[in-house]
């Protein structure tokens, strides 16, 4: 199993240029998630999915839009992308535990993206 | 605002030494997870606790969960330079994670 894989690793925008970052699993998890981390800030949610075509926001959605028409897919596309999206960005998928309530993440390598 | 606040934010020890990682929050989790992150790479899940006042060992690292399902935290024994990493806590209520900032671990040789 490759697990979550993202595409590309590294990204140079210039201002108000748009783009899709891949994210694809092979793990059949039913839940899949965004997050930006930076510096001192931790990983915040952008946008989560949890099943093919359901989609909700997250923490810090604006200037990003998800779909996820199959199961192993979740692209994130930056709409006009600005400075402030300068970030490093993961892709993960989870499933609810034995439990039933600990989702566990599986985290893709990311995608250092910078905005010039 | 962090709903999970990580202290202390950076550590540097020597080898051998013993650490301790907090992680507190004024909400209830269902569940809380710890991830460790190596530079350039995503974070990698170490553990899950569940029940409130639960103890996790996972050969010299002691996680607990706070008997009112707040708090963690982390204890390192006798730290090695692998354990040099950034350590996440997340906190989980259905399927939505929320994270701390992360405390630096550094372990010098």
């Amino acid at each position: 199993n490759a697990g979550v894989t993202q595409t590309p690793k590294f990204q140079v925008l210039k201002t108000g240029q748009s783009m899709t970052l891949q994210c694809a699993q092979d793990m059949n998890h039913e839940y899949m998630s965004w997050y930006r981390q930076d510096p001192g800030m931790g990983l915040r949610l952008i946008h989560y999915s949890v099943g093919a075509g359901i989609t909700d926001q997250g923490e810090v959605p604006n200037g990003y839009n998800v779909s996820r028409s199959t199961t192993e897919d979740f692209p994130l596309r930056l709409l006009s992308a600005a400075p402030s999206q300068t970030s490093v960005y993961f892709c993960a998928s989870s499933r609810a535990g034995t439990s039933g309530k600990t989702y566990e993440q599986y985290f893709g390598p990311g995608t250092r993206l910078t905005v010039t | 605002t962090q709903l999970l606040e990580q202290s202390p934010q950076f550590l540097s020890i020597q080898e051998g030494e013993n650490l301790t990682v907090y992680c507190n929050s004024s909400s209830v989790f269902s569940s809380l997870q710890w991830y460790r992150q190596e530079p350039g790479e995503g974070p990698v899940l170490l553990v899950t606790v569940v029940t409130g006042g639960e103890v996790k060992k996972l050969k010299r690292l002691t996680f607990q969960f706070g008997d009112a399902r707040k708090d963690s935290s982390l204890h390192i024994t006798a730290a090695q330079p692998g354990d040099t990493g950034l350590y996440l806590c997340a906190g989980a209520n259905d399927y939505k994670l929320s994270f701390g900032a992360g405390t630096t671990v550094t372990v010098r040789a």
